[in-house]
């Protein structure tokens, strides 16, 4: 398997429900960055968590990282139609200098 | 908030022709950076650009690629003799200082025929 695997690959819910995405990476890492992709479109920075952090917290959006289990998992309460979009975790590697590793990405749907 | 631009956000290119994407990094930004997503896959790693040279590539940019910082604000990734399988998105990035949010563009469309 690869660096930043994200599970689950597709995620259905209800507007109003909570969504969890989970990314499991393989390497020593400086920080974990999650990202939001509308279809087609850019990658919009949600939050970044150093490896020396185990928790952040950004509105509706609640981070953790667990660097004994090299994972993390991001959290979206109250979910709303416009959270729609895949979501991506990225690490940063400690060997690899600056650059993202980018995981494969979960596809959120929330229905109103 | 500042952000990254990219130009063009479409562009169509017959196989083997030369094609120029560019980019204007946020302005305090020193690192730089070119990643690549094919249709329904994930984001790839192109390059990494500071003070003026490539400072980390991948495997996926070997000779069909470059990259050059003309002036003090563009960046710019050009792919020589496009091929099909170039089709993509291409995103530029940049970072002010290690361990930051590294932030990227709206990307670029490449299409060829």
């Amino acid at each position: 398997s690869q660096q930043g695997e994200e599970d689950p690959q597709a995620l259905s819910i209800q507007e109003g429900e909570n969504a969890t995405m989970n990314c499991s990476y393989k390497t020593s890492i400086n920080n974990l960055q999650w990202y939001r992709q509308n279809s087609g479109r850019g990658l919009v920075h949600l939050i970044l968590i150093r490896s020396n952090e185990r928790e952040k917290h950004s509105g509706r959006l609640r981070v953790t990282l667990d660097t004994s289990k090299k994972s993390s998992s991001l959290l979206i309460t109250a979910s709303r139609a416009a959270d729609t979009a895949s979501y991506f975790c990225a690490t940063q590697e400690e060997t690899s200098g600056s650059r993202l590793t980018f995981g494969e990405g979960t596809q959120l749907t929330v229905n109103p | 908030e500042p952000e990254v631009t990219q130009t063009p956000s479409h562009q169509v290119t017959q196989m083997g022709q030369e094609v120029i994407l560019r980019c204007v990094p946020i302005s305090n930004h020193l690192y730089f950076y070119w990643y690549r997503q094919i249709l329904g896959q994930k984001v790839e790693f192109l390059v990494s650009f500071y003070n003026n040279e490539i400072s980390e590539k991948s495997e996926i940019f070997d000779d069909q690629f470059s990259v050059e910082r003309p002036d003090g604000s563009n960046f710019t990734l050009k792919i020589r003799s496009t091929k099909l399988e170039d089709s993509a998105m291409y995103f530029c990035a940049s970072l002010q200082d290690h361990g930051n949010t590294i932030y990227f563009g709206e990307g670029s469309w490449l299409t060829v025929v």
